[in-house]
């Protein structure tokens, strides 16, 4: 069965700087998705990056970016220029590519950004 | 915001009583995921509809079933509620089954 984790409950970034959030995984399929969704206190949970496992170039979107190493099953998440918005619960998924297209989550670090 | 919407917002039950949870999707989309996360921990599926049909589903009992309207909004019942069903309960809308899901606010059951 695949299986996300994320090993760090909580971390802490002053703002304006830079904070990297770790994800590993465990899975025997070939071609799957990773994502990564940001759910701020009492909002709705919103797609940060995603990456398809094909792809050797990693995902970037704005301040954000991934670390994709499939060899290692590891997708690490960068926020560069940290602001006082990006505070949140990050949770790292995994869906496989194929049928039942369930979203398997890590148990979620919470960002705190320091003023 | 997504266009995803959910009630109600809070919820209180007694074990043992029955829950009906409300999704409406996002306009344009046709398919419908359930997750339930506890406190602390990441979501966990429970089911999916496309088209008015379940599409797959999590390890979840039978007494948590579902349905999806012609409209393709979707509820959410559990049967005989237990304290270990307390959670946030969200539903995700997507314009297929393998396209990016669009979170609503997620409703939270206290079961006492």
């Amino acid at each position: 069965a695949q299986t996300v984790t994320q090993s760090q409950p909580e971390m802490s970034v002053q703002e304006a700087e830079t904070v990297t959030l770790s994800c590993t995984y465990d899975t025997s399929e070939s071609d799957y998705y990773l994502f990564w969704y940001k759910q701020p206190p009492s909002r709705q949970m919103i797609l940060v990056i995603r990456q398809e496992a094909y792809k050797q170039q990693n995902a970037t979107e704005n301040r954000f970016s991934v670390n994709f190493q499939k060899a290692a099953k590891s997708f690490s998440l960068k926020i560069s220029d940290s602001q006082l918005g990006d505070a949140a619960m990050y949770f790292c998924a995994y869906r496989a590519w194929g049928s039942n297209y369930q979203l398997i989550w890590g148990a979620g670090t919470k960002l705190i950004i320091k003023p | 915001e997504t266009g995803v919407t959910q009630s109600p917002t809070h919820l209180i039950k007694t074990r043992g009583q029955q829950v009906t949870l409300r999704c409406s999707s996002q306009s344009g989309h046709n398919t419908v995921s359930w997750y339930q996360q506890a406190l602390g921990q990441g979501p966990q599926f429970i089911f999916q509809y496309y088209r008015e049909e379940e599409n797959g589903r999590g390890n979840f009992p039978p007494r948590f079933s579902g349905l999806q309207f012609p409209n393709y909004s979707s509820e959410l019942n559990v049967n005989a509620l237990e304290l270990d069903d307390s959670a946030l309960y969200l539903c995700a809308s997507s314009t297929g089954t393998d396209r990016e899901q669009y979170f609503g606010p997620g409703t939270r059951l206290t079961v006492t």
